[in-house]
């Protein structure tokens, strides 16, 4: 069955950096776009980023452009998010999902989800 | 960029009863909408996915209609398990973007 598990949260300072990882098994991982998706706590659900099945092209929410970086492993069945220049906003619980495209629209909905990996940014 | 608006944002009901959760987007989204679930402490699950498609294992009594701005997320007889938050995302446009969903509580 289709697993994917996050690791690589904790408490990071201001300005800090942090790298998030998800190992994926139970499907052929190299075929799918991933993504990160996040919610703060209480909160709802935001989109973070996406990558491309052969990391060609990714994708990211302007809240976050510019300070993370999302990358992949299709040998080692690794999904990575790199997050720079923390921020006490983007305090939240990191999933990692599979997306599965749209048949018209070319934009993703996400069919599996990891249980998360909560990211702290406090001093 | 897209609003995506559910309502109500609480929705009280008793076990056996039908739930119906709306959804509702700034612009036409044509029928790229899904719904997820999300039990305390755990990770969103799929429901729906092109508006009205179940995902693998949901049940029956899960059904969801509507195309361009209006969209219906209907539980048709509420188990035990069924009270939780649910959301709907639309994936017509960049940025994929979720409401701010619907909490469904024991009446």
């Amino acid at each position: 069955q289709v697993q994917l598990v996050e690791s690589g949260g904790g408490l990071v300072k201001p300005g800090g950096s942090l790298r998030l990882s998800c190992a994926a098994s139970g499907f052929t991982f190299s075929d799918y776009y991933m993504s990160w998706i996040r919610q703060a706590p209480g909160k709802g659900l935001e989109w973070v980023s996406y990558i491309s099945s052969s990391s060609s092209y990714t994708n990211y929410a302007d809240s976050v452009k510019g300070r993370f970086t999302i990358s992949r492993d299709n040998a080692k069945n690794s999904l990575y998010l790199q997050m720079n220049s923390l921020r006490a906003e983007d305090t939240a619980v990191y999933y990692c999902a599979r997306a599965e495209p749209s048949d018209s629209s070319g934009w993703y909905y996400f069919d599996y989800w990891g249980q998360g990996t909560l990211v702290t940014v406090s001093s | 960029e897209i609003v995506m608006t559910q309502s109500p944002a609480t929705l009280s009901v008793s076990p056996g009863e039908r739930a119906t959760l709306s959804c509702r987007a700034s612009q036409s989204v044509s029928s790229n909408l899904a719904w997820y679930q999300q039990k305390p402490g755990q990770a969103p699950r799929l429901l729906i996915y092109g508006a009205s498609t179940r995902a693998t294992g949901i049940p029956a009594r899960f059904s969801g209609s509507g195309s361009g701005t209006e969209f219906t997320l209907t539980i048709s007889s509420l188990q035990s398990e069924d009270f939780a938050v649910y959301y709907c995302q639309q994936y017509n446009n960049w940025p994929p973007l979720f409401g701010g969903g619907t909490k469904v509580e024991i009446k």
